[in-house]
């Protein structure tokens, strides 16, 4: 089983609507958790911070669940440029262990 | 641009060659990370630096590979003896004292062996 897992899509929605993506941990030493998105042939570049409260930027909202061990990720509105990769990652003893990532495409 | 630099930014080499990699991290960073990612795969972790101390490894990383960041700003990633198998992008990525979680990453290097 790997330490974190994602669907990999890919995720095909229209522009406008709302997606949600899921990922879980098998590590519950985990210590804290965040989405990163990755353009194609780009490097991963950070997207927010999950904590256990839930967080909002803008159309993005993240949520924790420690008990279940999973992450969620809800991209509201969606824009043609949030096509992208969106890569689970959570942190063990300062190490990033990643998630092989979501692939978004959004459709006119 | 004050970003994570990374060159060579393509590498092509054939079987058996060495190759090396330079990342120049973010100057206030104290922490530098190597990854290695292949196609539709998550970045995997080599290795990563506290100033010039190396202080972890994984054990994807074989003697083969070596990572020095000798005054705890640049760092090099060397390949010995590379192999078709190593052919991936080598990311680097740095973080700040202040933050160690959030990691900035360059634009990496891609690798290709024939």
């Amino acid at each position: 089983r790997k330490e974190v897992e994602q669907d990999p899509g890919p995720f095909n929605v229209p522009e406008g609507a709302t997606v949600a993506f899921n990922c879980t941990y098998s590590n519950s030493a985990s210590q804290s958790f965040f989405w990163y998105r990755q353009d194609c042939r780009k490097e991963p570049k950070l997207l927010m911070s999950v904590y256990s409260s839930g967080n909002e930027d803008g159309r993005f909202t993240a949520q924790l669940n420690r008990a279940s061990q999973y992450i969620s990720l809800l991209i509201r509105d969606s824009k043609l440029s949030d096509s992208a990769t969106y890569l689970c990652v959570v942190n063990i003893y300062y190490q990033l262990i990643w998630g092989a990532g979501t692939k978004l495409i959004i459709k006119p | 641009d004050t970003g994570v630099s990374q060159d060579p930014r393509h590498k092509i080499t054939k079987r058996g060659q060495n190759v090396t990699f330079r990342c120049d991290p973010i100057s206030e960073h104290n922490r530098l990370y190597w990854y290695r990612q292949t196609l539709g795969q998550g970045p995997e972790f080599l290795t990563y630096f506290q100033n010039e101390a190396q202080l972890e490894k994984s054990r994807l990383l074989s003697d083969r590979f070596s990572a020095e960041r000798p005054k705890g700003s640049f760092s090099t990633l060397e390949i010995q003896r590379t192999e078709q198998g190593d052919s991936a992008m080598y990311l680097c990525a740095s973080s700040p004292p202040e933050d160690v979680h959030e990691q900035y990453f360059g634009p990496g290097t891609r690798l290709t062996v024939t």
